[in-house]
């Protein structure tokens, strides 16, 4: 069964800085990886996926993730943080030949400090 | 091009009561998919409809329940409640093609169990 942790639930940051999130997902066979964002009071919106076509993968609002599979990670980072990237984030695998049934990460919460 | 709607948006009930949650999925998407978000705890995988068929269904007891209609929209059912049902319940609905297909969410309802 596939799985995925993401590291901290909350990220602090100040505004214009770095973000990273982490993710280390475990699977038996080939994943497809995801970065959902939940804003207050909304469902979750799709930031990014992996698909095998390429390792490194840029979403929507500047975000990018990096497939590396020797560390069995999927980070997602954006060089500058503004304060409409408050949210919480969430970190999600399915398999090649498997269930379709996303498996989520617990989430993680980026706060965005002026 | 309307989006995944959920009704109610919140809901009041005490323990022992039953609740019913509602989904229209995205025009075209057959698959609906039910989590439940629990504070901490991430989205916990409910149930997966397909075609009207339940497809699988996660590690919840039988008192939840569900259906999927012939206009592909859905229900979950949840019989005696208990405290510790209180959550955001999150539909999201997809047009199942491969196990990298993307989820669209509702926005979810909020049940309160007194």
């Amino acid at each position: 069964a596939q799985s995925v942790t993401q590291l901290g639930s909350h990220v602090s940051v100040s505004e214009g800085a770095l973000v990273l999130l982490r993710c280390n997902y475990s699977s038996s066979v080939p994943p497809y990886l995801f970065w959902y964002v939940q804003y207050p009071n909304q469902g979750l919106q799709l930031l990014l996926k992996y698909t095998s076509a390429a390792t490194l993968v840029k979403g929507i609002n500047g975000f990018e993730a990096e497939f590396k599979k020797s560390e069995t990670s999927f980070h997602l980072t954006k060089p500058s943080a503004h304060m409409s990237d408050a949210a919480e984030y969430f970190c999600a695998v399915t398999v090649w030949g498997g269930s379709y049934i996303p498996t989520f990460g617990r989430g993680t919460s980026l706060i965005v400090h002026p | 091009e309307a989006g995944v709607t959920q009704s109610p948006t919140h809901l009041i009930k005490t323990r022992g009561q039953q609740a019913t949650l509602r989904c229209s999925p995205i025009s075209g998407h057959t698959s609906v998919y039910w989590y439940q978000q629990a504070l901490g705890l991430g989205l916990q995988f409910l149930l997966w409809y397909d075609e009207g068929e339940e497809r699988n269904r996660g590690n919840f007891p039988p008192r939840f329940s569900g259906r999927q209609f012939p206009n592909y929209s859905s229900e979950l059912n949840v019989n005696a409640l208990e405290l510790e049902d209180s959550a955001l319940y999150l539909c999201a609905s997809s047009l199942l093609t491969s196990g990298a297909n993307v989820l669209t969410f509702g926005a979810g309802s909020r049940l309160t169990v007194l």
